[in-house]
This record gives C-alpha cells, structure tokens and sequence, in this order.
C-alpha cells in the first residue's frame, strides 16, 4: 500500500489560513470516513488534531478544521499562530494494511 | 493524565535484535489497542503493528511482518516490540500509541524512542 500524498510543505503568514491536502484512493481516503491528522513538533510526541475526517479531540482549537471530497482530505488550519509551525501528517484506514500515514506537510509560519 | 513512554531503544548491528517497551499510565490499560508506529528520517510516518486489548490478536505491516513482535502484559501496563532481523532501512524513531476503534486514529502517543540499526 503506496503511502497518500501530502504536499512536502506549506506556507502562511500570521492571521492567514493554509490548508494540505492529503490525497489517496479509493481504497484508503475515499472508500473510509476514517481520515486522521497529526501535528508533530519535532522531539514531542504527535498530536491527534482531527479524526473521523472532521471531528476535533477536545482541547483542539477551532482554528483546526478537517473535510474530505472524493479521494482527498484537507485540513485547514485558520488564524495562524507562531507555534502551528510544526510537520502534520494525515492518515486513512486502508482495509486489509490497517493505518497508512502521508509523507508529512511541513508548515511554516512566515 | 494518560502518558506512554517508550524504551529500549539504540545502536544495533544489521541483523541483530532489540526490544522495545511502551510503559502506560493514566488510563485503564487493557480497555485499549496499542500500536507501534515508527518516523524514518525523511520519510512520514510509519504504522507498524497492533495489538488487541487481550493480546490475543495482532497486526503487522507488510514491512516488518514476520521480523516484529508485538506483546502486551496488561498486569505491568505494558507493551512490548520484539525486533529482530533488523535493517538499515528500520532507523528511525519508534512510537507507541494510543488505538482508537473505530475511528482509527491515535489518541495519544509517547516521545519515541530512536533505534539506529548501523555496522
């Protein structure tokens, strides 16, 4: 199973909002509503920011939102802080390969 | 609070063994599947295996299977990643996690643990 495809960075400005996208198949993304996203600062543990293509754990600001069309998902992340700059990697049940990961967007804050 | 913390982690030789532990605490361990998930430097992500609430059940990669063993000891809070046969291409940083059913995802995760598989 081919890992999905994730932009290998993105960019925003403060206050801006950004979104990657996360794009599979038919088998993975656009066949399960089962879509993740992590934020993962380097040297700290990765952090569940959407799950379920569109729910928010709590303690995960609005600011984080995730959606899906076809065979990709996108996060979308609003109002720009300093401490968004971080790698976020999404993730698809993929039936029989149970979890597969995207390479990772790495986001910098301009 | 719920916390996981991995171990065993460092320098082996190719083909050589190690095993990871995954210590957990702050929530009712055998209530959950664990994973083993591992980051590759340059590369995203890596699911590896799973283990059901009992440990009667597992899963594993395309990748690691028949290499990687995953074990839990629900008295000690453990879970635990026998590896063997190890290659170049394992380096990374090895994560246990949190499995969340149905959803799929994981909820929480520890810091990892690096293993450098190098002669």
């Amino acid at each position: 199973q081919s890992a999905l495809t994730q932009p290998p960075s993105a960019s925003g400005s403060p206050g801006q909002s950004v979104t990657i996208s996360c794009t599979g198949t038919s088998s993975d993304v656009g066949g399960f509503d089962y879509v993740s996203w992590y934020q993962h600062h380097p040297g700290k543990a990765p952090k569940v920011l959407i799950y379920e293509v569109t729910e928010r754990p709590s303690g995960v600001p609005d600011r984080f939102s995730g959606s899906k069309s076809g065979n990709t998902a996108s996060l979308t992340v609003s109002g720009l802080q300093a401490d968004d700059e971080a790698d976020y990697y999404c993730s698809s049940y993929a039936g029989s390969n149970p979890v597969i990961f995207g390479g990772g967007t790495k986001l910098t804050v301009l | 609070q719920v916390k996981l913390e991995e171990s065993g982690g460092g320098l082996v030789n190719p083909g050589g063994s190690l095993r990871l532990s995954c210590a957990a605490s702050g929530f009712a361990f055998s209530d959950y599947y664990i994973s083993w998930i591992r980051l590759a430097p340059g590369r995203g992500l890596e699911w590896l295996s799973y283990v059901t609430t009992s440990g009667t059940y597992t899963n594993y990669a395309d990748s690691v299977r028949g290499r990687f063993t995953i074990s839990r000891d629900n008295d000690k809070s453990l879970v635990f990643l026998q590896m063997s046969s190890l290659r170049v291409e394992d380096t990374a940083v090895y994560y246990c996690a949190r499995d969340r059913r149905p959803g799929r995802y994981f909820d929480f995760w520890g810091l990892g643990t690096p293993v450098t598989v190098s002669s």
